[in-house]
């Protein structure tokens, strides 16, 4: 019964390196958005994408991008991770005309070091 | 963009007891939902409620669209219960805004 999967639960990467955070759900939802989550800062949008290579920016895009060559995957991007990037990464995903959002991937745990 | 403040912060129960949570935002909404995000991070979806009331078992909710509030209701407190729970409003605009949590801690 899984819907939104995340690529790893745990992440450790080193400042100045590339990471990929992927997510892929199995619903054929056109709509998926990426979340960080900061203690006393709950959850904040970085990007979502509403179809294939369509991306917009969300509250805080500075230092990601996205990519969505495929309906079922949206992959975050950090270009070169620094340590203010360490922070629980959550995937959603939703259909388009649904307002209500049901489908949140596990969640990563990225820390920079 | 639409502002949403949670209270309180953190909250410890004793179980069977009884708690309010509360929600208050800027704008009106067109999307109220309330989550419990469990101590693994996944994130529930507890309640659609941009208007109203609504109950599910132990859980209600009622939301105050033109007084800009929501509360959440937990009764006879569980430790499974325990976790962070989480409003998020959406206005016209189709992405969900969160507040920043309450902290549920339920003992024995």
């Amino acid at each position: 019964d899984v819907k939104v999967t995340q690529s790893s639960r745990y992440l450790v990467k080193r400042t100045g390196e590339k990471v990929f955070l992927e997510c892929v759900q199995d619903m054929d939802h056109e709509n998926m958005f990426w979340y960080r989550q900061d203690p006393g800062l709950g959850l904040r949008l970085i990007y979502f994408s509403y179809d294939v290579k369509m991306k917009e920016k969300g509250d805080i895009p500075e230092g990601y991008s996205v990519s969505r060559e495929k309906k079922e995957r949206f992959s975050l991007i950090l270009e070169s991770a620094s340590t203010n990037q360490t922070s629980m990464y959550l995937c959603a995903s939703r259909d388009t005309g649904w307002v209500v959002f049901k489908y949140f991937g596990p969640g990563t745990r990225l820390t920079v070091t | 963009g639409i502002q949403v403040e949670q209270s309180p912060p953190d909250l410890i129960l004793q179980e069977g007891a009884n708690s309010t949570l509360r929600c208050n935002f800027s704008d009106s909404v067109n999307n109220l939902q309330w989550f419990h995000q469990n101590p693994w991070g996944q994130l529930i979806n507890l309640f659609y409620i941009p208007s109203g009331t609504k109950q599910n078992g132990r859980l209600s909710a009622t939301t105050v669209a033109t007084e800009r509030y929501s509360l959440l209701y937990i009764s006879s407190s569980q430790t499974t219960d325990s976790g962070v729970y989480f409003c998020a409003v959406s206005g016209t605009a189709s992405k969900l805004t969160f507040g920043t949590g309450t902290r549920l801690q339920v003992t024995l």
